[in-house]
């Protein structure tokens, strides 16, 4: 059983399409994250859900939009996609919101856009 | 600004000899470290953490060593073995709008060789 799930794994599409990023864990954490991996293969974090509320929500364009339907489960949307956006996406959950609290990364999506 | 360096992108060790990977931070807030490891297409594990108060963490192989005054920590692997050809990230906590968030390094490739 895998702890944090991603779908899909991969991702192509084309600037100005909208897609989805799911994420699932099964590990009943309370907390859920999203990262970017950019080229210069920095992980840098986007958002936060604690108990499906949002609590960090970084410098990212309102074209990326988080939804945590329940606490098992946070996606991504992403509107009008553009260039820059290609990476890879990573989805983290760890039980709470402590500093010692560890993170359980999915495998990643990589999203390419052209 | 990189508040966390990982200077060396790479480093190739032989198999049996000791790996030293290092890492700078700029903020003298940061008060817990964490080390996580990436295999390819998979998401970064948690490997070792170590706390501000502390100048060392040690579990099985691996060893952390957190120099304060020097913002400077490294993470020690002896003996190397071919498994632990990764990526190693390293990561900060940063206390930021009344959260935890993690800050990473862009990585060091570590390749381990027979």
């Amino acid at each position: 059983d895998t702890a944090v799930s991603q779908t899909p794994k991969y991702l192509v599409t084309q600037m100005g399409n909208d897609k989805s990023i799911k994420c699932e864990q099964n590990l009943g954490h309370d907390t859920m994250y999203w990262y970017k991996q950019d080229s210069k293969k920095f992980l840098k974090i986007m958002f936060s859900y604690n108990n499906k509320e949002l609590i960090i929500n970084e410098t990212v364009p309102n074209r990326f939009s988080p939804k945590s339907p329940d606490k098992a489960h946070l996606n991504l949307h992403i509107n009008s996609l553009e260039l820059g956006d290609s990476a890879v996406y990573f989805c983290a959950s760890s039980q709470d919101q402590g500093y010692s609290d560890e993170q359980y990364f999915g495998p990643g999506t990589r999203l390419t856009v052209t | 600004d990189q508040q966390v360096k990982q200077n060396s992108p790479s480093l190739s060790v032989q198999e049996g000899r000791i790996s030293i990977l290092n890492c700078d931070y700029t903020n003298s807030m940061f008060d817990y470290f964490l080390w996580y490891k990436k295999y390819p297409a998979e998401g970064p594990t948690f490997l070792i953490s170590i706390s501000s108060i502390k100048d060392k963490n040690e579990d099985g192989r691996f060893t952390v060593f957190l120099n304060k005054s020097a913002k400077h920590l490294s993470l020690h692997i002896v003996p190397s073995q071919p498994g632990d050809s990764a990526v190693y990230f390293c990561a900060a906590v940063k206390f930021s709008g009344g959260y935890n968030k993690l800050i990473f390094g862009a990585g060091t490739r570590l390749a381990v060789h027979p």
